[in-house]
């Protein structure tokens, strides 16, 4: 069984605040490790595929990076808005593709 | 450009009846899967295909049944359907090495 964790589970920060969530993954078998945005009542959408070690990618305020020697991803946010506020996945592509549970980010205003 | 599309988007079931959830993509991909949502659980693999005429299991893959006789579909199927499969169910679809599109999900209550 393939164990894709993120923490923390669930994040509440204030406006403007810069946050970071961790996703641990297998260090071997290694294809591909994915980030996923999901808003309550929507679907979840794609925000990186990050494929090499040492991959640092950006959209806009928000950037992740890899490691997939010690099998770690950082996805950070700066300056956080409310409609930042999700549930951000990341999914860990070996054989399968397998999700973690999720990190909750409540941004209040 | 439909994207990935999931029906019926709610059912309501008794115990042992049987049901199949269709998805449907227009986007040529090869790969499809099927993932169930459970709350504090994430998304949790049911079965998925890596092509027309394949289908391999995933996490969770007892109580289910899936085919892929077209590209573009790929049907989940419950036999005799439990409360355990209380659940929201996303399908979604990706080219090789991309991203997932998932559909809009289908919420299914077991009674």
């Amino acid at each position: 069984i393939l164990n894709v964790e993120q923490s923390p589970q669930s994040l509440h920060v204030q406006e403007g605040d810069s946050t970071n969530f961790t996703c641990s993954f297998p260090s071997s078998n290694f294809y591909a490790l994915h980030w996923y945005r999901w808003e309550t009542a929507k679907s979840p959408e794609a925000l990186f595929v990050m494929t090499l070690n040492g991959d640092e990618k950006k959209k806009g305020r928000i950037s992740a990076t890899l490691n997939t020697k010690e099998g770690y991803s950082y996805l950070y946010i700066k300056g956080s808005q409310p409609e930042d506020s999700a549930t951000y996945l990341c999914a860990f592509k070996g054989n399968k593709l397998v999700f973690g549970a999720g990190t909750i980010l409540r941004v209040k205003s | 450009n439909a994207g990935v599309t999931q029906t019926p988007k709610f059912r309501v079931l008794k115990t042992g009846q049987s049901m199949t959830l269709l998805c449907a993509q227009d986007m040529n991909h090869e790969y499809m899967y099927w993932y169930r949502q459970d709350p504090g659980m994430g998304l949790r693999l049911i079965h998925y295909s890596v092509g027309e005429g394949t289908t391999a299991k995933g996490e969770v893959p007892d109580g289910y049944n899936v085919s892929r006789l077209k590209k573009q579909n790929f049907l989940l199927g419950l036999e005799s359907a439990a409360p355990s499969q209380t659940s929201v169910y996303f399908c979604a679809s990706r080219p090789a090495n991309g991203e997932l599109f998932f559909g809009e999900g289908s919420r299914l209550t077991v009674l």
